[in-house]
């Protein structure tokens, strides 16, 4: 069983629909990171948390700490949203080293 | 952009040959770790450079090793080249050890035939 675990898998939804991408977690965390990741590789850090909740834009980043688990959403969902949604755990101690979990294929269709 | 830069960013090496990938991290970061991202899967962390000395590496063998210069650059060497290790490379830079952001480079695809 991996340590991260995401869901769903690949979503495919409509322009302007609600999107929620799950995570599941197993070890003890110090921050849980989500990511995207485009075709062609780069990946870009959408939100570092490790309590609460965060919001920039369009995407809302939520964590509860005592049940291990995360939620990315993204509200009005648009093509350019099209991406791999990567949630990643720092397990602490004295490196920051990424736990990444499989990602979710997300597509956005017109 | 996020201020890293990794090259070459495409690769194709002989099985047995020897590899280095480099990464130049953004400016004022001491931080730099190496992921290797096989096709369909998250990326799996290799190992971990802080002000130039190893600070943690993962479930790779010996003959992945790495190198952090003075000006934080790095640089990631695979030796013995298996088919295996075709995969992309991901180098992250940040400007402390724990709870901070990841700036990630755009990767080295490497394809060893």
């Amino acid at each position: 069983k991996n340590e991260v675990e995401q869901s769903p898998q690949n979503l495919t939804a409509q322009e302007g629909e609600f999107i929620t991408i799950n995570c599941s977690y197993s070890v003890g965390i110090s921050a849980l990171h989500w990511l995207q990741q485009h075709p062609g590789g780069g990946i870009v850090s959408l939100f570092m948390l490790s309590s609460g909740k965060k919001k920039h834009g369009r995407l809302i980043a939520t964590i509860n700490i005592q049940e291990k688990h995360s939620s990315l959403h993204i509200t009005a969902s648009h093509p350019r949203d099209s991406a791999v949604y990567i949630c990643a755990v720092e397990p602490g101690g004295a490196t920051n080293k990424l736990i990444f979990g499989t990602g979710t294929l997300l597509a956005v269709q017109p | 952009e996020t201020g890293v830069t990794q090259s070459p960013t495409h690769l194709i090496k002989t099985r047995g040959q020897q590899v280095t990938l480099r990464c130049s991290s953004q400016s004022g970061h001491n931080t730099v770790s190496w992921y290797q991202q096989a096709l369909g899967q998250g990326p799996q962390f290799i190992f971990q450079y802080y002000r130039e000395e190893e600070n943690g590496r993962g479930n790779f063998p010996p003959r992945f090793s790495g190198l952090q210069f003075p000006n934080y650059s790095s640089e990631l060497n695979v030796n013995a080249l298996e088919l295996d290790d075709s995969a992309l490379y991901l180098c992250a830079s940040s400007p402390a050890l724990t709870n901070t952001e990841a700036f990630f480079g755009q990767g080295t695809r490497l394809t060893v035939v």
